[in-house]
């Protein structure tokens, strides 16, 4: 296996505010690190691809100014919720997916952080 | 856009009983069917995953299926058991593709009955 690390794991902050979570992948390289958002009881919704030394790929209706992604290093992707506001809380994790040039038999798999509780009050 | 349909969205089984979801998919590019299993509050651990050039996956009490020609693919969980209760998604990814995301199906809450 692989593992991915997320920090902080919960976080609450006043409207308007600016939020970053922190992505790492802590046993190998992930050249391709994931965002997703989850509201209670619902399934994970993709945000953005993040891509080490590259600007991240977002998804449809995911605004690239409210979400900012850095991927400055192959074990380390950031997300920074800028002016959060109430509807911003929910849980965000991220994933990791191991790069190629590490010769492993599982670059498809992508492994998941523990996640990040944001609560914007 | 790519889309993955899961069904149904709640299961519950009696202890020892087989459990089955289903989950069909529109990019026929998708070649990477991985299956995640999330507890309550905790990240999604791959249970299992399957890849496009094989029909059949097993590991221990877990088999997928895949059938490339209907886009379908399906988790089994046989001789269920109090800590198979979660929620499980299943998902398509192009795999080795630079678009490699991974789509999610919208979940199945599995309850396992004493």
């Amino acid at each position: 296996g692989a593992v991915v690390s997320q920090h902080p794991s919960w976080v609450i902050c006043k409207s308007g505010t600016s939020v970053k979570i922190e992505c790492r992948s802590l046993d190998f390289q992930a050249t391709t690190m994931f965002w997703y958002r989850q509201f209670p009881k619902q399934s994970l919704m993709l945000m953005a691809t993040s891509n080490e030394g590259s600007k991240a790929t977002y998804e449809q209706g995911v605004e690239k100014d409210k979400f900012l992604i850095n991927h400055a290093s192959l074990t380390l992707s950031t997300l920074t919720v800028t002016s959060a506001h109430p509807e911003d809380s929910s849980f965000y994790i991220c994933s990791a997916r191991v790069s190629w040039a590490s010769g492993r038999a599982d670059t498809d798999t992508q492994y998941f952080g523990p996640g990040t509780r944001l609560t914007v009050l | 856009g790519e889309n993955v349909e899961q069904h149904p969205s709640t299961l519950s089984v009696q202890e020892g009983d087989s459990a089955v979801i289903k989950c069909t998919y529109s990019d026929s590019a998708s070649n990477y069917f991985p299956w995640y299993k999330q507890e309550l509050g905790k990240r999604p651990q791959l249970i299992i995953d399957i890849r496009s050039n094989v029909g059949e996956k097993k590991d221990q009490r877990i088999a997928v299926t895949l059938n490339k020609t209907a886009k379908h693919f399906s988790l089994h969980i046989t001789e269920t058991q109090p800590e198979d209760s979660a929620v499980y998604f299943c998902a398509a990814s192009r795999g080795y593709s630079s678009a490699s995301k991974i789509i999610f199906g919208s979940g199945t809450r599995l309850s396992i009955r004493p």
